[in-house]
């Protein structure tokens, strides 16, 4: 089984600020990578595809980078629409799937 | 405007046993892989189980496997999961997704508690 693992598990920021977050696979997964943001109470929503594929309607401060072992989404000019968890998710081993353990965006 | 909406959740004994819809609606439901995926209270999300377009093919969490069941009813738009023996563990909010390798598009999700 691959094992993703992301970091930090929570951070703070401030509106404006860059936040970085990162997720390593346990073997190299290729550029087989999503990331979703899950506000709470709500539902997960697709952001990045391919480990750096945008969706469409995702605002651009959103980009996502890595391939192999090691990847990272990083939202420039932090919104306080932006404080959600964020998840990694594997795809290399497909049809199994398997998440990052979520990172928690919070207000400084 | 896609919409994926489950119902049959509820509070359960353990080793009891419940059975979960997923009605879809917007997409060409018989064209898509379709997922499972859970969140139990306060914590991250896990695959449970996904499959095929066609139902020929069907995957399971570790977990699960053997305990629970998917499948679906490509001609109602329909997306099931069957679950037996059910644990504590088993808690959660569950989640139906649309997608292969990712999923883009998720119910509102339905609980399942399980609790003696």
């Amino acid at each position: 089984d691959i094992q993703m693992t992301q970091s930090p598990t929570s951070v703070s920021a401030s509106v404006g600020d860059t936040v970085t977050i990162h997720c390593r696979a346990s073997q190299d997964i290729n550029n087989w990578l999503a990331w979703y943001q899950q506000k709470p109470g709500k539902v997960p929503k697709l952001l990045i595809t391919t480990a750096s594929n945008v969706q469409y309607g995702v605002p651009s401060r959103f980009s996502g980078s890595g391939s192999g072992t090691d990847f990272s989404l990083t939202i420039n000019s932090l919104q306080p629409e932006d404080f959600a968890t964020y998840y990694c998710q594997q795809a290399n081993t497909f049809p199994l799937l398997s998440f990052g353990g979520g990172t928690r965006v919070e207000i400084k | 405007e896609v919409r994926l909406v489950e119902s049959g959740g509820g509070l359960v004994q353990p080793g009891g046993s419940l059975r979960l819809s997923c009605a879809v609606s917007g997409l060409t439901f018989s064209s898509y892989w379709m997922s499972w995926v859970r969140q139990a209270p306060g914590k991250g999300l896990e695959w449970v189980a996904n499959i095929k377009q066609d139902g020929s093919e069907k995957n399971y969490v570790d977990s699960v496997r053997g305990r629970f069941s998917i499948s679906r009813d490509n001609a109602k738009n329909l997306l099931f999961l069957e679950m037996n023996n059910l644990r504590d563990e088993d808690t959660a909010v569950y989640y139906c997704a649309s997608g292969s390798y990712f999923l883009d598009n998720w119910g509102q999700g339905s609980l399942v508690t399980v609790s003696s």
